[in-house]
């Protein structure tokens, strides 16, 4: 059974820090790979996806990481800014469109 | 690009109750997901269809859940009776049948059960 984990669970950082949030996946046999941001009350935003073939994914100041064989995904972001203050989640698409999601790291970036 | 429609966007039931909630897909999407998601946990799966078929409801607790998709569209997501433990945000993402297949998701409905 796919287990996916997020670390940190929550994160507090000044604004214009660079930071570095950790996804894991116990089974490397997926689809692809996809980073969301929720906002408090909100529906979730699909960020960044990352094919099973590709290594990385770029939007902006966001930076997305894949490496299969180890299980292990990073979401980079640089200069933060206080909006980016949500909550990152990340989910491995298991064959068959089955997302399987981490309990997210909550993100604060304090001005 | 209209996005995900869901209704309504909050509801507070007392236990024993039912409630149903609505799902408009983005147009032209084939595939149709309800997800729970519990206070800081991440979303769970419940079912997934594709057109009006299910692909995958092995989460879904059918003694009290059930869903529906007719025409290949709108879906509506009930719950009969409902437990304290359903008290969750209720997701809905659709998604085409391309080969990348990304979930696009609406806004959720927040359900209290009291």
């Amino acid at each position: 059974k796919q287990e996916v984990t997020q670390i940190p669970a929550a994160l507090s950082v000044p604004e214009g820090e660079n930071l570095v949030l950790n996804c894991s996946f116990t089974d490397s046999a997926i689809y692809n790979l996809q980073w969301f941001r929720q906002d408090p009350g909100k529906g979730l935003t699909s960020l960044l996806l990352i094919q099973s073939s590709q290594r990385e994914q770029t939007s902006g100041r966001l930076n997305a990481s894949l490496d299969k064989s180890s299980g292990r995904s990073t979401l980079y972001i640089a200069a933060s800014q206080p909006g980016d203050s949500a909550t990152y989640l990340c989910a491995v698409d298991e064959y068959g469109n089955k997302l399987v999601f981490g309990a997210g790291t909550i993100l604060r970036v304090k001005s | 690009e209209a996005g995900v429609a869901q209704s309504p966007r909050y509801k507070i039931i007392e236990k024993r109750q039912s409630v149903a909630f609505w799902c408009n897909p983005i147009s032209g999407h084939a595939t149709l997901y309800w997800y729970q998601q519990i206070l800081g946990q991440g979303p769970k799966l419940l079912i997934q269809f594709q057109n009006n078929g299910v692909v995958d409801d092995s989460q879904l607790p059918k003694d009290r859940f059930s869903a529906e998709r007719l025409k290949g569209v709108d879906s509506t997501l009930k719950i009969q009776p409902a437990k304290l433990e359903d008290s969750a945000v209720y997701l809905c993402a659709s998604s085409s049948l391309g080969p990348i297949h990304e979930q696009y998701f609406g806004p959720g409905t927040r359900l209290t059960v009291t």
